[in-house]
């Protein structure tokens, strides 16, 4: 497809199991972002990915929480021993990462729910 | 710490009348600034964007104001229409780098 993708669309698991959320960037976006947004709130940061450099973590609110990006393209979240206070809406979103212009084009994103 | 604020959660309009969302920030570093429109159970689409070389940018009924000096930016839309009812947010970057987003403000454009 045209647009950034996110899989699955909506993830129920327990509390303590380990959950892992997929996004395909477009083709050609050298930059991938992870974000979460929780019930009431708004867009939380969690982790930037630009070509090879390495990624920014400074938003991964705890080590439960991990991300790579395979090939500069596919990226996965793993969220271990999940938490209740982890269920949000994790949002991808990719750019070209080419200056003026610039905007950030994200996916569906995952309805997590930690029961 | 957060560095892009949207201090009103929701807003009502008028079909027909301006609606006018805020958003404040605290780094002066940034340089460029962006709004997106939210749909439920959607992710959020781009709507317009201004650098912070100029204090105006207009895409048909949507214009971004950017005020340096306050740290200021709105974004205007006019006339509203009941399908521009979204939550709105507002980011922020430095160098194209990291964006950063506002906690959001629910629009509600009445019939």
């Amino acid at each position: 497809g045209a647009g950034v993708s996110q899989s699955p669309s909506n993830k129920v698991t327990e509390k303590g199991k380990d959950v892992e959320l997929r996004c395909d960037p477009i083709s050609g976006h050298t930059a991938l972002y992870w974000y979460r947004q929780s019930l009431g709130q708004g867009l939380e940061f969690l982790i930037y990915f630009q070509g090879n450099s390495a990624p920014d973590k400074s938003g991964l609110p705890s080590d439960r929480f991990s991300a790579e990006r395979t090939g500069g393209s596919v990226s996965t979240l793993t969220i271990q021993r999940t938490q209740q206070e982890d269920s949000a809406v994790y949002l991808c979103a990719s750019s070209l990462q080419t200056g003026p212009n610039e905007k950030l084009f994200f996916g569906s994103g995952t309805q997590l729910s930690v029961l | 710490d957060q560095q892009v604020k949207q201090n009103s959660p929701s807003l009502s309009v008028q079909e027909g009348r301006i609606s006018i969302l805020n958003c404040d920030y605290t780094n002066s570093m940034f340089d460029y600034f962006l709004w997106y429109k939210k749909y439920p159970a959607e992710g959020p689409t781009f709507l317009i964007s201004i650098s912070s070389i100029k204090d105006k940018n207009e895409d048909g009924r949507f214009t971004v104001f950017l005020n340096k000096s306050a740290k200021h930016l709105s974004l205007h839309i006019v006339p509203s229409q009941p399908g521009d009812s979204a939550v709105y947010f507002c980011a922020a970057s430095y160098n194209f780098n990291k964006f950063y987003f506002g906690s959001g403000t629910k629009l509600n454009v009445k019939p």
